[in-house]
Formats: C-alpha cells, structure tokens, sequence
C-alpha cells in the first residue's frame, strides 16, 4: 500500500510568514491528492483538493501544489486562525491514506 | 442541507461489542460512499475503511480488516461501524465522512463520536 508521509510533524511561525508543508507519497497517485485542516476539538475541514482546487470558501492565502508523489500546501500569509493541525490525503484508491500531520503554530 | 449526523458518544468495557451509526440527509444516499475514519487522542487521522451503500460494497484499510465490520442499511439512509470485541485500544473518536460530487476528497464530516473502552 501507498505510503503518505508528512514534513514537517510541526513548524512555528510569525504572522504574516510563508508556510509550506510537503507531502511525499511512496508511489504516484497522479494529482488525487487532498488537504485537510483541523483546528483543535473541531471536524476536519476540506481546503484542497485534486492536488491544487481550493474548496469552496477557503481563503486564497492557501494554495496546493505537485503531482505524481511530491505535493505541497502553502500558506502565503499565516494568519492566527490558521493555527490547526494540516493533513494530506491521497484518494485515487483505497486504501484512502492520510499523512501523519503537521501542527502549525504562532511564534 | 447535506449532513451526517452521528450517534452519540459511548462507554464501554472491553470484550463488549459496539455499534456506532452515522445517518446521511439531504441528499441522494446511495451515490455517495461513506467512510469511516479514527482518531485516536491526540493522534492524527486514520482512515479505516468505506462502504458504497448502494449495494454494500466495502474496502477496508489492512490496518483495520477484520477488526471492525462497516454496513449500511440504504432504507434509512444509515451507515455503520461495528466491533464484536471492543479493547482498550479502539478508545478513540470516529468521525464518518463522505465525497463531494465529482471527486472523492471528503467534503461532509459527520460530528463524530467519541468512543470510551475502559474497564
């Protein structure tokens, strides 16, 4: 099965910074490639999917990159709110795996 | 409005089996899978299997085969998540979730349910 791996596991970082957090999968998965943010206590929330359509509602300070087995989810001015916990998804088959996570928080 | 609305939250000691639902509304059930994913506290996202409710249909990640049993019952627009045995290890809480049209990243959570398994 498809491995998905995170990095960084967590990052600190001013407001108003640039935020990139990468996504290696073990084998290409073309562009079905998902994020996810989850704010402390909360559900889940889709930002991102098919590598780089930013979902409905979600501010264009996100954005997603890559394809095959190297993505990339930036965050071009972190922003408070943006403090969560971030998941890469890869969907083009089961198993649906998730990465392990990267917490960001405020420096 | 499309939802999934989960049952509510359980305790229970191990050995005992368990199961959780998670009702779909506001849309049309059987052209949506539905999965069901855990998170343990404090512990990242794991997604455990999925059930296609328009004929029963299952995958389940290896990680998960055998130790729980996803269904669904397309009548009342309900799927479920089920163990026969709980153990102190399945304490967790599990969310179900279910694709957007044309694409298959989860764009619906149910609320989750926090499952207790402690003796």
């Amino acid at each position: 099965d498809i491995q998905m791996t995170q990095s960084p596991s967590s990052l600190s970082a001013s407001v108003g910074d640039r935020v990139t957090i990468t996504c290696r999968a073990s084998q290409g998965i073309s562009n079905f490639l998902a994020w996810y943010q989850q704010k402390p206590g909360k559900v889940p929330k889709l930002l991102i999917y098919a590598t780089s359509t930013l979902q409905s509602g979600v501010p264009s300070r996100f954005s997603g990159s890559g394809s095959g087995t190297d993505f990339t989810l930036t965050i071009s001015s972190l922003q408070p709110e943006d403090v969560a916990t971030y998941y890469c998804q890869k969907y083009n088959s089961a198993p649906l795996t998730f990465g392990g996570g990267t917490k960001v928080e405020i420096k | 409005e499309v939802q999934l609305v989960q049952s509510g939250a359980e305790v229970k000691k191990p050995g005992e089996s368990l199961r959780i639902s998670c009702k779909g509304s506001g849309y049309r059930f059987t052209s949506y899978w539905i999965s069901w994913v855990r998170q343990m506290p404090g512990k990242g996202l794991e997604w455990m299997g999925r059930i296609d409710p328009s004929d029963s249909y299952t995958n389940y990640s290896p990680s998960f085969q055998g130790h729980v049993t996803i269904s669904a019952d397309k009548s009342i627009t309900t799927a479920y998540l089920q163990w026969s045995s709980l153990k102190a290890s399945d304490t967790a809480m599990y969310y179900c979730a279910r694709p957007q049209y044309g694409d298959n990243a989860f764009e619906i959570w149910g609320q989750g349910t926090m499952v207790t398994v402690s003796s």
